[in-house]
């Protein structure tokens, strides 16, 4: 399809174990995002790359958490160590920022990966 | 700082009607507004978006207003219909490229 894809849709992983997500941006899209909303809770910004390069990383939570994009598309989102706290829905987002106009820099989201940290 | 606030949690209203669905912020730095409906279990969906630069955008039965000075932003859904239950959330960013900023959402009910 052409839309914002993610993988897994649901991840049950143990507290201390590394978990990876992936996500896959509509193609075309220069910019990715990563949010999360945990439960009861709105969403919540985590990173945003431009390219390859992270120019905001201002809501990754702790130093357990990083992400990468390369090639321009594909992201991967890791968490080391998983807390019961990182409980999560994670979705992914992409837009096509710098167009004539503000339309083209709205962003379309991804159906998300369910995390269960036991 | 919550910098982009939906103060109501929740919303019924009877299929046909009108629906109105509140936002307000408060970083006068957002030029570029979204709305997003959420489904249980999927991802958001963007609705309509607005530029600071207008006031009103019209996309078929959505609407979203915007009163720069009050830093308040609407949407209209009419006629409501009961496929549009779901959660709404309002979102501005501050530039191109920039992250979004999400309020808190309010689900809304439509009653057939």
């Amino acid at each position: 399809g052409a839309g914002v894809s993610q993988s897994p849709s649901n991840k049950v992983t143990e507290k201390g174990k590394d978990v990876e997500l992936r996500c896959d941006p509509i193609s075309g899209h220069t910019a990715l995002y990563w949010y999360r909303q945990s439960l009861g809770q709105g969403l919540e910004f985590l990173i945003y790359f431009q390219g390859n390069s992270a120019p905001d990383k201002s809501g990754l939570p702790s130093d357990r958490f990083s992400a990468e994009r390369t090639g321009g598309s594909v992201s991967t989102l890791t968490i080391q160590r998983t807390q019961q706290e990182d409980s999560a829905v994670y979705l992914c987002a992409s837009s096509f920022p710098g167009g004539t106009t503000r339309s083209t820099d709205t962003q379309y989201f991804g159906p998300g990966t369910r995390l269960t940290v036991l | 700082d919550q910098q982009v606030k939906q103060n109501s949690p929740s919303l019924s209203v009877q299929e046909g009607r009108i629906s109105i669905l509140n936002c307000d912020y408060t970083n006068s730095m957002f030029d570029y507004f979204l709305w997003y409906k959420k489904y249980p279990a999927e991802g958001p969906t963007f609705l309509i978006s607005i530029s600071s630069i207008k006031d009103k955008n019209e996309d078929g039965r959505f609407t979203v207003f915007l009163n720069k000075s009050a830093k308040h932003l609407s949407l209209h859904i009419v006629p409501s219909q009961p496929g549009d239950s779901a959660v709404y959330f309002c979102a501005a960013s501050k530039a191109a490229g920039n992250k979004l900023t999400f309020g808190g959402g309010t689900r809304v009910l439509v009653k057939p």
